[in-house]
Formats: C-alpha cells, sequence, structure tokens
C-alpha cells in the first residue's frame, strides 16, 4: 500500500497559534518523510523533511514529529503568520531518493490576522 | 526563482489539438519529473527521466508523451486530450544519480492546462 494519508483537508488558526498537519502512512519500507509547501501560482517547495532514525526535527518555527511504530508524522508551526497561510504536503519516499516520493492530498492552511 | 521554467504557463485547448508543455531547469541537475496536480488529489507522478533515460511511467495514458533531449530540458506532449487531463501540471528536477540525490524536488510554477 503505497498511500499516504493526511488530515485535515483544511485548515484555519489564529495568528500565533499552533498549526498541526497530520498525515499516515502503511508502507513500512518508507524511510524519507518531506513536508512540501505551496502558495497560489507557485509550485511546492520543500519546507522541511526528516528520516526515521529520529523522533523530532525542528527548523524555526516548523517541527516534524515522527512516530515510527504508529506510522504516523505530523507538522507543527508554532506562532503561526499570516505569510504561513499555503497548501501543505506530506510526502514519504524510500532510498532517500526523489523519484519514489508518495504525496498525500493536501492541506489548505488560513492564518487569519 | 526555483530554477526550474515552465512554458506555457496558461494553455487552452480543444480535444482535437496538438501542443507541448516545455520545462527547462538551470540548476545542473540530472533527474526531472512530470508530476500532474488536480483539485483535492494527491501530486501524480507521470514520468520520470534519469540521465536522459525515462526510468518510470506510473500508466500514463498514450495521449501524454514526454521528451527529454537532454538533462536541462523536458517537455510533454499533448494529443487527443480529455476534459479530465485538465490540470495543473508541474515540471520538477532533483540531483538524480541514486545514492546522491538529496530527495528534494524543484518545482517549477506549472502549466495550467484546460480542455474544452
Amino acid at each position: 500500500q503505497q498511500q499516504v494519508k493526511q488530515s485535515p483537508q483544511s485548515l484555519i488558526v489564529q495568528k500565533g497559534g499552533i498549526s498541526i498537519i497530520n498525515c499516515a502512512y502503511e508502507n513500512t519500507a518508507f524511510d524519507y518523510f518531506p513536508w512540501y509547501q505551496q502558495f497560489p501560482g507557485k509550485g511546492p517547495a520543500l519546507l522541511i523533511a526528516i528520516r526515521p532514525d529520529v523522533s523530532e526535527k525542528k527548523e524555526g518555527r516548523f517541527t516534524i514529529s515522527f512516530n515510527k511504530s504508529a506510522k504516523q508524522f505530523s507538522l507543527h508551526i508554532m506562532d503561526s503568520q499570516p505569510g504561513d497561510s499555503a497548501t501543505y504536503f506530506c510526502a514519504a519516499g524510500t532510498g532517500g531518493g526523489a523519484d519514489g516520493l508518495t504525496f498525500g492530498k493536501g492541506t489548505h492552511l488560513i492564518i487569519q490576522p | 526563482e526555483t530554477g526550474v521554467t515552465q512554458t506555457p504557463r496558461h494553455l487552452v485547448m480543444g480535444m482535437t489539438n496538438k501542443k507541448s508543455l516545455k520545462c527547462e531547469q538551470h540548476l545542473g541537475h540530472n533527474a526531472m519529473y512530470w508530476y500532474k496536480q488536480s483539485a483535492k488529489k494527491p501530486l501524480e507522478l507521470m514520468f520520470v527521466y534519469n540521465f536522459k533515460e525515462q526510468t518510470e511511467n506510473n500508466s500514463v495514458p498514450s495521449r501524454f508523451s514526454p521528451e527529454c533531449p537532454n538533462s536541462s530540458h523536458l517537455f510533454l506532449h499533448l494529443h487527443t486530450l480529455q476534459p479530465e487531463d485538465s490540470a495543473l501540471y508541474l515540471c520538477a528536477s532533483s540531483r538524480g544519480g541514486g545514492t546522491r540525490d538529496t530527495g528534494e524536488l524543484f518545482f517549477g510554477e506549472g502549466s495550467r492546462l484546460t480542455v474544452l
């Protein structure tokens, strides 16, 4: 099963709040979990990524939490800002390469000022 | 500017037309991709080229025909499309080359295709 399930489909958060997006996978061979951010009219861009040897990775206000036993990973955006309003995609892949990525359906995040 | 340029940005075509989408990357990458993005669906990988050789074709209908003349250019030739093919077509590149690939995709801004 190659599917990556992402939720919620859309999310509204107040400025300064914490945005949380969740993803779940079935394929235990997945060993690379990136998150992509897409603004309207632009292509997706890599935001942050994690490999299963760690349970958490933080870059600025963005944190990935990874639970290998539950086969779940999530993106947390701390102190959410209106400029974070975008669509976020989780993905999973094997071997660390880019050509085997399976993407989630995306989460449309709106940060209200 | 991601270093991946797609043209045209918008395309309207009839079902009997033949058109092409073009992608150029200025990053020195060895792998290039075509993805289809439809509303409320996951990004769908269509084709992968590594060092100009097609390495993946995800059961894409033959009305979509890719061409990769060199590592910097990628085309998607379109003919006798269906209205359900209307979508955003994204080109991407990555460093490629197996273990040297960092796993990061660099996307262009996409070509919005409408099939009437």
